[in-house]
């Protein structure tokens, strides 16, 4: 069953505005990570956040995790033409499996 | 781009045809896997090589044969594949715990006709 689930689907937004992408998942995990993905390339990771983390930033990326409400965010700030991309966030569930989401695709018009 | 390649990069094989999909990773990573994906379905999980030990077969068709020759090379063997098949196969290799960060190749588009 799909345990990471990404929110909204698609995102289209203005270069200079920020983009959020949401991610809800079901049990209980050990980290949390997202990834970025080009049309048709692979998979480029950005970060990871362990379950006792709530924050963590990376360059203009600002990632949160709430594991009472098992969901996690990913913010870009100031977004750039060359942020369009697939996002997508996978989980561990405390398994030594990484599970992903269908993924968030983000449109950044110049 | 992140140390894994991929060969062939496109694939166009009809369903009598065997054909075998190539990846090499340079980082030194101990964990080598395939992914599935397809249009608007979640990564797919299919193999997983650990040390070179297969250790996990996602109740994947016989149709695909993984091969783990050494810890840097990974095949995906295909044989009579079904249209379905049709998807990017995605190769990715990690240090540590099977679920600590992946570097993922730029994947094989497949076409099955």
């Amino acid at each position: 069953s799909q345990q990471g689930e990404e929110d909204p689907q698609a995102l289209s937004i203005q270069e200079g505005e920020n983009a959020t992408m949401n991610c809800s998942y079901k049990t209980s995990i050990n980290n949390l990570q997202w990834y970025r993905q080009n049309s048709g390339r692979g998979l480029v990771h950005l970060i990871l956040i362990r379950s006792n983390e709530r924050e963590k930033h990376s360059g203009r990326l600002r990632v949160t995790l709430d594991t009472s409400k098992k969901s996690s965010s990913l913010l870009i700030t100031a977004s750039r033409a060359a942020d369009t991309a697939s996002y997508f966030c996978a989980t561990d569930q405390r398994t030594d499996k990484l599970i992903f989401g269908t993924g968030t695709r983000l449109q950044v018009f110049p | 781009e992140t140390g894994v390649t991929q060969t062939p990069r496109h694939l166009v094989m009809g369903m009598t045809n065997k054909k075998s999909l190539k990846c090499e990773q340079h980082l030194g990573h101990n964990a080598m896997y395939w992914y599935k994906q397809s249009a608007k379905k979640p990564l797919e999980l299919m193999f997983v090589y650990n040390f070179k030990e297969q250790t996990e077969n996602n109740s994947v068709p016989s149709r695909f044969s993984p091969e783990c020759p050494n810890s840097s090379h990974l095949f995906l063997h295909l044989h009579t594949l079904q249209p379905e098949d049709s998807a990017l196969y995605l190769c990715a290799s990690s240090q540590e715990s099977l679920a600590s960060e992946q570097y993922f190749g730029p994947g094989t588009r497949l076409t099955v006709t």
